[in-house]
Order: structure tokens, then sequence, then C-alpha cells
């Protein structure tokens, strides 16, 4: 089974903090992908990495910045954390493939106060 | 623009009973669809998926959908619904016009099964 590992089930940050929120999968997936998640929102990407070192934004990438420096690892970072930021985060990997589903964290749940 | 709905917030099922939980999608071209499900506190699951072929797919827990071109339908059905059911769901449609890999998933139904 592809595992995908969030680093945090639960942060607290202070508005202003740099915070990094880690992600690792252990299937050699080429894709990665962090979205986040409101209510009445759904789910938004924020920023996707589909090789090493390569990514393309999402709908909401406003605020944020990734890094993929090894293909099982994909890091997003809040330069500047804000209230708004406070939101459900999930990481998911996926094959190369249009048939292929997406494998989810267990998603890290972050406050910003 | 690709699209997916899901019409009803909520779903509430008793215990043994069918469950539908609909799911509609706006796509160009032929549309790959998925289903989702999400238990508190968790990050989502892989149900099954809608490729090609055979318009009803069979996928885990005893969940199936079935695919329907004419109404651009994938609806999530179990014959015989489980308190354990009780999650939220999101229907998804992988978007092939973008030039990188985007899924589009549906606002979630939640659903309630009562014992």
């Amino acid at each position: 089974d592809v595992k995908v590992t969030q680093s945090s089930r639960y942060l607290v940050k202070r508005t202003g903090e740099k915070v990094f929120l880690e992600c690792v999968q252990d299937m050699d997936h080429e894709n990665m992908f962090w979205y986040r998640q409101d209510p009445g929102l759904g789910l938004r990407l924020i920023y996707f990495s589909y090789d090493v070192k390569m990514k393309e934004k999402g709908d909401i990438p406003e605020g944020y910045s990734v890094s993929r420096e090894k293909k099982e690892r994909f890091s997003l970072i809040l330069e500047s954390a804000s209230t708004n930021q406070t939101s459900m985060y999930l990481c998911a990997s996926s094959l190369v493939r249009w048939d292929s589903p997406l494998h989810f964290g267990n998603g890290t749940r972050l406050t910003v106060t | 623009a690709q699209s997916v709905a899901q019409p009803e917030d909520q779903v509430n099922v008793a215990e043994g009973n069918p469950l539908t939980v609909k799911c509609t999608y706006s796509v160009s071209g032929n549309p790959y669809l998925f289903w989702y499900v999400q238990y508190p506190n968790r990050g989502l699951q892989f149900l099954l998926k809608y490729i090609t072929g055979d318009n009803l797919v069979k996928g885990s827990y005893g969940f199936e959908a079935e695919f329907n071109k004419s109404q651009t339908s994938f609806h999530l059905k179990k014959p015989s619904a489980l308190v354990s059911d009780s999650a939220l769901y999101f229907c998804a449609v992988r978007d092939l016009t973008t030039s990188y890999d985007k899924v589009i998933f549906g606002p979630g139904t939640s659903l309630s099964v009562i014992p």
C-alpha cells in the first residue's frame, strides 16, 4: 500500500512565522500535490510537482511556496503565516497516469494565531 | 470549464437501506472519474474509478458507482448501508485540458447512516 506521511497532525503557529509542512511518500510516485481543505470550499490545489525541482502553481498559490529536492519529499512553506491560512492541509501523490488515483496523507491541521 | 457538482450537502440513510450519493460532471472529452471517502480527521481514501468500459464500477468496502454518459452523472451506491459508512464523500474528475495533472474535486457530501 502507498503510504503518504505528513510530519505533523496538528500545528499552532503565530502570525508572521515561517511554517514548513513536510510530506513524504514511499511509492516512487512522480506527482505530488498540496491541497487545503476548508468547510464549504472543498479541496483547493495550492501547488503541484511532477518531478524533482519541478512545480506548478495551483488555484491558490498566493502566500505559499514549495520545495521538492528529492522525489519522495514535497514541502509546503508559508513564508509569513497569516490567520487566513488556518486550515487543514492535505498532501497527495500519484503516478503520472490519467487513471491513477491520488493517495493522501492524513492531513495537517494548522492554526495561525 | 471543467467542473464537478455534488447536489446534496448531506445525505441521511437508515442502516441496512440502500444509499446513493450523487455526482454530476462537466468535462471536455472522455471523463476520468473518481470517488474518495474521508473519515473524521483523516485524509481522503480512494474508493473507485471510472475510466472506460462497463458503466457499473465496483470498488472498496462494497461501494459501486454508475456512470451515465447522457446524464453526465457518476453516482455512488451501496446496496446496504453500514453505520461505519458515515463519512464525507468526494467525487472528482481529472482535468485533461491543463498542461499539468489537475484533479477537480466536488464540494463533498456528508453521509450519515442512522442505526
